[in-house]
Parts: structure tokens; C-alpha cells; sequence
């Protein structure tokens, strides 16, 4: 049972430009969520999916950001015209989302944004 | 708004000794405590949770304490190994969302 996958691992942009990122969850997990880790700081929730429905979306995440979970199987993180304020790890988590509260959401090895 | 407190930001212990990190919560809606192990470069992964209707819970030498009149809960590791070293950090979610705030974490780092 492979884990959950993020790629790219490591992305450095230039302020201003695009930036993709996927995140492959766990085989036949439902729920998909994503948070961005800052150094020397805990995660923090950006947004997550029940299958294909996004259902919250953190104050974090602004008007640049948009994440896509198409077909309820991987999902994307885009940021637009990337800001140095930018530069994170990017997280993204899975869980069976069966019972609701309290399932173990399982971490995949980030994607770590640098933007110049 | 930090919901979730954690404490010590550092830990130095040595080899067989125990490991303390505790926290604190403000949110009395929360109801799912887990404790995540992060190495560098790596995701966190679980270590071991906790519901508020139990005070203590233990998995081999990890063990957490709960205070739900306090809000308060920490990590208790045994006969910490240099292996142990890494960040900790505790989390706690509520309802369906399951989404986890973190505390801000605590670097352990275990001496031979």
C-alpha cells in the first residue's frame, strides 16, 4: 500500500509566476486536504475535499490559490502570480472519511515552494 | 488566533530518560487529540491520539495525558531513544471536518 504522493517535491519560481502542484492520496481515500507548513511552525489548514466537493476553504487561502480534486482521486494546488510570502512547505493529507470525526489523516513528504 | 498551545518550543533529554511536551486548547469543541512526528524533510506522521472521554492512553513507550477540565494535554515519551529525535506536534480537531490545528511544535533531541 503505497502512501499518499506530492509532486514536485522541491519548486523554485520567480515572484509573479504560476505554480502547480499534485498531490496523490492514498487508494480509495476519501477525504484530501491540504496545509501549508512554515519554518518552525505547525501546519496550517488550507482547504480539503470530501471525494470530488471542496467543503471548507480556510481565510488563508486567498483569491490566488484555487484547488481542484476533479475526478475524487488526486488533487491540484494552484497559486497565481506566486508572492515571496508564498514561500512554504506544502502539505497534503488523506483519510478514509467513512466515520467522520477523529480518522488518521495520513501525510504525504510536502512539496517545498521557494519563490525568488 | 492560536487555538492550540504548545510547550516546551525545545527539548534536550538524554538517552533513557523521559520526554515531556504538553499543550493547551481553548476550543472546548474539540474532541480528537492526536500528537504528530515530523523528521526533517519528511511529512508528520501520527504517533498516537487521544479522545476527551479518556484520561490516559498508552502505546509502547508513548503515552498521552488528558485534563479535560484544564484543556490541557501532553506527551509523555519513556526511555527516550536518539531515534526519537525529531519535531512534535500536537493537533486537535472537532466535528465532521476533521481538519487539525496544530500547536507550533517542539524540537526533541535525545543524546546518547
Amino acid at each position: 500500500d503505497t502512501g499518499v504522493s506530492q509532486d514536485p517535491r522541491h519548486k523554485i519560481t520567480k515572484r509573479g509566476q504560476n505554480v502547480t502542484f499534485r498531490c496523490d492520496p492514498i487508494s480509495e481515500h476519501n477525504r484530501l486536504y491540504w496545509y501549508r507548513q512554515t519554518l518552525g511552525q505547525g501546519p496550517e489548514f488550507l482547504t480539503y475535499f470530501q471525494n470530488e466537493a471542496q467543503l471548507e476553504k480556510s481565510r488563508l487561502l486567498s483569491d490566488r490559490f484555487s484547488a481542484e480534486r476533479p475526478k475524487g482521486s488526486f488533487s491540484t494546488l494552484e497559486i497565481q502570480r506566486t508572492e515571496q510570502g508564498d514561500s512554504a512547505m506544502y502539505l497534503c493529507a488523506s483519510s478514509r472519511g467513512l466515520r467522520g470525526a477523529g480518522e488518521t489523516q495520513y501525510f504525504g513528504p510536502g512539496t517545498r515552494l521557494l519563490v525568488l | 488566533q492560536q487555538q492550540v498551545k504548545q510547550s516546551p518550543q525545545s527539548l534536550i533529554v538524554q538517552k533513557g530518560g523521559i520526554s515531556i511536551i504538553n499543550c493547551a486548547y481553548e476550543n472546548t469543541a474539540f474532541d480528537y487529540f492526536p500528537w504528530y512526528q515530523q523528521f526533517p524533510g519528511k511529512g508528520p506522521a501520527l504517533l498516537i491520539a487521544i479522545r476527551p472521554d479518556v484520561s490516559e492512553k498508552k502505546e509502547g513507550r508513548f503515552t498521552i495525558s488528558f485534563n479535560k477540565s484544564a484543556k490541557q494535554f501532553s506527551l509523555h515519551i519513556m526511555d527516550s531513544q536518539p531515534g526519537d529525535s525529531a519535531t512534535y506536534f500536537c493537533a486537535a480537531s472537532r466535528g465532521n471536518t476533521d481538519k487539525l490545528i496544530f500547536g507550533t511544535g517542539t524540537r526533541l533531541q535525545v543524546f546518547p
